[in-house]
């Protein structure tokens, strides 16, 4: 079965801290990875997104990732948070083909500190 | 703006009572998708439909049902709500590429006194 772990449930930072949210998952066949971002009272945006080619994905607000397949890894990284990076955090996992099955990560919440 | 609509955004019932919320999206996307999101637990899929005509339950159905009444519109309804059904109500879509993202509605926050 498709899976998704964020081990991280609440990470707090101060601002101009780096970032690493970590996110694995499990699944046999080919995957589209996805990081979404939801503000405090908000619906989820995407940040960025792996479907292939260079593991080392750039999204939006400086935010970057990199999928290790040896891993089943798909760590979200910013190097220098700001406060208004303060939100939750949810890794995706979509199988390719036919139905697209898609399985979140429970979250984690980011809380940046001035 | 293109997108996915919910209505309500809010609402409040009481134990026992029905309603029905309502999704819909004009992207002309197959797949449309109804989630719970409770502190913790991220997002649980309720009910999802792939196509228009078809609907299979996801990991938490029970309690609630759901229409896809069209390509565009996917509702969601709590016959006889429960406290335990408290919680933001997300619907969302995608499109048949499977490198897409899914969209999101803004979601309703649904309290059950």
């Amino acid at each position: 079965a498709q899976s998704v772990s964020q081990h991280n449930h609440h990470v707090i930072l101060s601002e101009a801290a780096s970032l690493e949210l970590g996110c694995n998952y499990s699944y046999g066949g080919t995957v589209n990875l996805f990081w979404y971002v939801q503000y405090p009272g908000q619906h989820l945006q995407l940040l960025l997104k792996y479907f292939s080619g260079d593991p080392l994905v750039k999204g939006i607000k400086g935010f970057e990732a990199e999928f290790i397949k040896s891993k089943f890894s798909f760590n979200l990284r910013k190097p220098s948070v700001q406060w208004s990076d303060t939100a939750e955090y949810f890794c995706a996992v979509i199988s390719s083909g036919g139905y697209q099955k898609v399985t979140f990560g429970t979250g984690t919440k980011l809380q940046v500190i001035p | 703006n293109a997108g996915v609509t919910q209505t309500p955004k809010f609402q409040v019932l009481k134990t026992g009572q029905s309603m029905t919320l309502q999704c819909a999206q004009d992207m002309n996307h197959n797949s449309m998708y109804w989630y719970r999101q409770d502190p913790g637990m991220g997002l649980r899929l309720i009910y999802y439909s792939a196509s228009e005509g078809t609907t299979d339950k996801g990991e938490v159905p029970n309690g609630y049902n759901v229409s896809r009444l069209n390509k565009r519109e996917f509702s969601l309804r709590l016959e006889s709500a429960a406290p335990s059904q408290t919680s933001v109500y997300f619907c969302a879509s995608i499109g048949q590429i499977s490198n897409q993202p899914q969209h999101f509605g803004d979601g309703t926050r649904l309290s059950i006194l």
